[in-house]
C-alpha cells in the first residue's frame, strides 16, 4: 500500500481563492519533502524543498507567496497555491525521503488542480 | 544548475522488442535512481545504483551505471503491453533532478 499519501486527488478551484494539498508520510517520519510540479508528458520539475520545522528552500522561478509550503511536523507537509489563476492548473506531486533503512524517496499519488 | 540528460524522449515498440533509455550527467554522481510513472499514476521507484559499474537486473529489467558514474542506462528485454509508462532517472545533487523521462509504447 501506499507509504506517501496525497490529498486532495483532484480539485477544482476558482480563480483567485487558494488551494491547500497535504502530504502525509503513512509509514515512516519524513524530515525532508519535496514538491514537483509536472505538465503533461513532461518531467518533474522540483518547485521546493520542505524541511520539518524550517523554511522550505525554493528552487529558481517559484514564488514562494504564492506557493506555501508548511512542514510543521515529521509526517505532513502542505503546499497552499494562493491567489490560483488557470495557468496554476498542473499536476503537483510530492515525495517524502526515508532516510530509514531504505533510504528511499516515495511518492505521493499526486494532485490535479484545475483552476477555473 | 545540475543537469541529467536522458534519451531518448519517446520509444515506440512492437512487443516482445527490447528497449533501452540512457541517462548522462556531465558530472559525477553519487548515485541514481530510476523510476517508473504509468500513465496517469505517480513515479514508483524501481532501483538505485551506487557503485561504479554497477549491473541489476528485476526480472527483465537491467540497469546499469557508468564506470565513472556519469552514465546510467535501463534495459528492458521483450517488452510487453504492461511495461508501458514514463521511465525516469533521477540524479541526487544534493536534491533529487529527474531526466527528461522516456515515454515508452508498447503494441501488441
Amino acid at each position: 500500500g501506499a507509504v506517501v499519501s496525497q490529498h486532495p486527488s483532484r480539485v477544482i478551484c476558482k480563480s483567485g481563492t487558494s488551494v491547500k494539498i497535504e502530504c502525509r508520510s503513512l509509514d515512516f517520519q519524513a524530515t525532508t519533502m519535496f514538491w514537483y510540479r509536472q505538465f503533461p508528458k513532461k518531467s518533474l520539475m522540483l518547485m521546493a524543498t520542505s524541511n520539518e520545522g524550517s523554511k522550505a528552500t525554493y528552487e529558481q522561478g517559484v514564488e514562494k507567496d504564492k506557493f506555501l509550503i508548511n512542514h510543521a511536523s515529521l509526517t505532513l507537509s502542505t503546499l497552499t497555491v494562493t491567489s490560483a489563476h488557470p495557468e496554476d492548473s498542473s499536476f503537483y506531486i510530492c515525495s517524502a525521503w526515508d532516510r530509514g533503512q531504505g533510504n528511499t524517496i516515495y511518492f505521493g499519488e499526486g494532485s490535479w488542480l484545475t483552476v477555473v | 544548475g545540475q543537469q541529467v540528460m536522458q534519451i531518448p524522449q519517446y520509444q515506440h515498440v512492437q512487443e516482445g522488442e527490447d528497449f533501452t533509455t540512457y541517462c548522462n550527467s556531465s558530472t559525477t554522481l553519487s548515485n541514481i535512481q530510476w523510476y517508473k510513472q504509468r500513465p496517469g499514476g505517480h513515479p514508483v521507484f524501481l532501483i538505485q545504483l551506487v557503485k561504479s559499474g554497477e549491473v541489476k537486473k528485476q526480472k527483465r529489467l537491467t540497469f546499469q551505471f557508468g564506470e565513472a558514474k556519469k552514465n546510467s542506462s535501463l534495459h528492458i528485454t521483450a517488452t510487453q503491453t504492461t511495461d508501458v509508462g514514463t521511465y525516469f532517472c533521477a540524479a541526487s545533487y544534493g536534491k533529487l533532478t529527474f531526466g527528461q523521462g522516456t515515454i515508452l509504447t508498447v503494441h501488441p
